[in-house]
């Protein structure tokens, strides 16, 4: 299967700072990118999806001034959490996918924690 | 009506033994659906694909879609322990252009 990396794996930041994951697609172009959060022992859930060179598609009830979302390149998605507080502790998930087929791969995700 | 519905479990098995995990969608129109499986704090990882009715063998794992009933299944043959995890069905929704995932079912296979 494809590749998909994310970088911090795990990154504590205090209340009101920002945090900035990167995602990146090693072995293939990824078209279209997706950014997912999890809480403990529940569902993923699917915050936005972006196109590469296109404003990102946020889903209902995220806030696009909070998680602010890059898709420059065809390898390269960053998130970043703005003002981060508490409340953004989370586990977030990068899923990346190709042009042609549907399949699509995960990140091995970042914890953020923040105090 | 939710549009993929898995039975979230536990399903639990004795090791060795075949772990039937099943999937009810929707959408009449859904043409492609994948399995993950997802350990405790980890991402999901792709295991199975199937676009098409009948049956897809990887390994041990064997992917079975039947859109008439839409109903798609994963068998696990020799189940091990560390094959304990949460398996999530999904499908592609072209509409969306997103995946749509089940909540998931937990797998839990003894010694």
């Amino acid at each position: 299967g494809a590749v998909v990396s994310q970088h911090p794996s795990r990154v504590i930041c205090k209340s009101g700072t920002s945090v900035k994951i990167e995602c990146r697609s090693l072995d293939f172009q990824a078209t279209t990118m997706f950014w997912y959060r999890q809480f403990p022992k529940q569902s993923l859930m699917l915050m936005a999806t972006s196109n590469e060179g296109s404003k990102a598609t946020y889903e209902q009830g995220v806030e696009k001034d909070k998680f602010l979302i890059n898709h420059a390149s065809l390898t390269l998605s960053t998130l970043t959490v703005t003002s981060a507080h508490p409340e953004d502790s989370s586990f977030y998930i990068c899923s990346a996918r190709g042009s042609i087929r549907r399949e699509q791969y995960f990140g091995p995700g970042t914890r953020l924690t923040v105090t | 009506q939710k549009e993929v519905e898995q039975n979230s479990g536990p399903l639990s098995v004795p090791e060795g033994a075949i772990a039937s995990l099943n999937c009810t969608y929707s959408d009449r129109g859904s043409q492609s659906f994948f399995w993950y499986r997802q350990y405790s704090g980890k991402s999901p990882e792709l295991i199975m694909s199937i676009y098409s009715n009948g049956d897809q063998e990887d390994g041990r794992f064997t992917a079975q879609l039947n859109k008439a009933s839409q109903y798609v299944s994963l068998l696990i043959r020799d189940s091990q322990p560390s094959d304990s995890a949460t398996y999530l069905c999904a499908l592609f929704s072209g509409g969306y252009n997103k995946l749509i995932f089940g909540a998931g079912t937990r797998l839990a296979v003894h010694p």
